[in-house]
C-alpha cells in the first residue's frame, strides 16, 4: 500500500528558531501534497495544498511567509516554520495525493512541533 | 454547499460491544468516501473506501455503508476492543480537483 513518511516525528525548538518538517511519498509519486496542522481534539485543518513545481496554495488566514512549503520533487514536499513561536506548537500532519488516483490521498504519521 | 457531518460528536461504549457512526455529505459531484482511524497523536490511517457503485465494505471489524441516494454513510464497529478507542474520520472526495472534504469527526472510547 501507498506510504507516506514525515520526518521528524517530533521536534522541540526555542523560540524564534526555524524548523523544517519533511514529507515523503515512499513508494508513489504525488503531484500534490497537502499540509495540516490539528490542536488537541480538534480536527484537522487544512493549512496549504502544495503542487510539484508551483507555488503552494494557502489556506485564509495561514501566513505563507511563517509557513514555507516547497515541493521540489514528486515524492518530497517540505513544510518550514520559520521564526516559531509556542503558539505554533501543535501536530503537522501531511498527506500526499497519488499520481495515478487523483481521488486519493494517504496520510503522514504527524510531526509534533512543541515550541519552548 | 459542500458539507460532510459526522454524528455521534462523541461516544463511550463497553468492551466487546458494537457501534456505529454516522457521516452525511452534500458533497456534489462524489468520487469515493473514505472512513479513517486516527490514534492519538498520529496520523490518520485509512479503513474503507468507497465508489458510488458500492453499497457495503468490511475490513475485519469495521464494516462501512454507503447510500448514495440519500448521501448517507455509516460504519459498524463489531465486538469492540480497547484499541479502537480512536477518533474517526469520514472524508469525501471529487473526481477532480484538490477537493477533499472533512467531516468533524467522531471520538470513541472503550472501557472495560
Amino acid at each position: 500500500g501507498a506510504v507516506v513518511s514525515q520526518h521528524p516525528s517530533w521536534v522541540i525548538c526555542k523560540s524564534g528558531t526555524s524548523v523544517k518538517i519533511e514529507c515523503r511519498s515512499l513508494d508513489f509519486q504525488a503531484t500534490t501534497m497537502f499540509w495540516y496542522r490539528q490542536f488537541p481534539k480538534q480536527s484537522l485543518m487544512l493549512m496549504a495544498t502544495s503542487n510539484e513545481g508551483s507555488k503552494a496554495t494557502y489556506e485564509q488566514g495561514v501566513e505563507k511567509d511563517k509557513f514555507l512549503i516547497n515541493h521540489a520533487s514528486l515524492t518530497l514536499s517540505t513544510l518550514t516554520v520559520t521564526s516559531a513561536h509556542p503558539e505554533d506548537s501543535s501536530f503537522y500532519i501531511c498527506s500526499a495525493r497519488d499520481r495515478a488516483y487523483t481521488d486519493t490521498q494517504y496520510f503522514g504519521p504527524g510531526t509534533r512541533l512543541t515550541v519552548l | 454547499k459542500n458539507q460532510v457531518e459526522q454524528s455521534p460528536q462523541s461516544l463511550i461504549i463497553l468492551e466487546g460491544k458494537n457501534c456505529t457512526l454516522q457521516c452525511n455529505y452534500t458533497v456534489s459531484p462524489f468520487s469515493n468516501l473514505r472512513w479513517y482511524k486516527q490514534d492519538t497523536g498520529r496520523g490518520p490511517v485509512s479503513l474503507t473506501i468507497m465508489t458510488f457503485s458500492e453499497n457495503t465494505k468490511s475490513n475485519g471489524r469495521y464494516t462501512a455503508t454507503l447510500d448514495a441516494d440519500t448521501k448517507q454513510s455509516s460504519l459498524h464497529i463489531t465486538a469492540s476492543q480497547l484499541s479502537d478507542s480512536a477518533s474517526y474520520i469520514c472524508v469525501v472526495s471529487q473526481p477532480t480537483g484538490n477537493q477533499f472534504y472533512f467531516g468533524t469527526g467522531t471520538s470513541l472510547t472503550v472501557i472495560p
